[in-house]
């Protein structure tokens, strides 16, 4: 069975700080790893999807690294801004061939201006 | 494309009465999954279809839930009697195995069931 732990579980940063948001799974016979983004009251947003066969993958502000050796992937965040306030979610695979994602409790992130 | 859309967005009933919670995935996409976010145990796989057959329903609490997918273009997940503790964010996902974006899962806004 997938199990995520997520860590911190909750930051408090000023404006214009990188953040590192780090993930450890324990089944690490998976094909990909997704990040999403969680506002309060709403839904899940993607962010980043990283294949195994990539080390990294880039979306504007934000890079994830996926070491699947190792059982961890991370979230980076540069310049954080106000508006990055949110929960950040880490969902690998259930194991081996599974589609559907297992998710950690999460990064609660807080960014002050 | 409008993205997963389900509805409703906010459900309140009463102990014992009966739900049916709707999802539309996003077209072409050939897996649907129905998640449930609660405070205590975060968010939980319920039920996942393949191509409108369900693979994989471990996650279903008991025998009062219940899930269909009857066409590509919609699924259902129903509780029958609702209860209290059935209270929670429902959400539904969709992705697919064979499109450019690869197997990236996109979720609905989800729906806020209440059992008073």
């Amino acid at each position: 069975k997938q199990e995520v732990t997520q860590i911190p579980a909750a930051l408090s940063v000023p404006e214009g700080e990188n953040l590192v948001l780090n993930c450890s799974f324990t089944d690490s016979a998976i094909y990909n790893l997704q990040w999403f983004r969680q506002d309060p009251g709403k839904g899940l947003t993607s962010l980043l999807l990283i294949q195994s066969s990539q080390r990294e993958q880039t979306s504007g502000r934000l890079n994830a690294s996926l070491d699947k050796s190792s059982g961890r992937s991370t979230l980076y965040i540069a310049a954080s801004q106000p508006g990055d306030s949110a929960t950040y979610l880490c969902a690998p695979p259930r194991g081996t061939g599974r589609r559907a994602l297992t998710f950690g409790s999460g990064t609660r992130l807080q960014v002050q201006p | 494309d409008a993205g997963v859309i389900q509805s409703p967005r906010h459900e309140v009933t009463e102990m014992g009465q009966e739900v049916t919670l709707r999802c539309k995935p996003i077209s072409g996409h050939d897996y649907l999954f129905w998640y449930r976010q609660t405070m205590m145990r975060g968010l939980e796989l319920l039920i996942y279809f393949n191509n409108n057959v369900p693979i994989d329903d471990s996650g279903m609490p008991e025998d009062r839930f219940s899930a269909k997918m009857p066409n590509a273009s919609f699924s259902t997940l129903k509780i029958q009697p609702s209860e209290p503790r059935d209270s929670a964010v429902y959400f539904c996902a969709s992705s697919s195995l064979y499109r450019t974006e690869g197997t990236e899962a996109f979720f609905g806004q989800g729906t806020r069931l209440t059992v008073v």
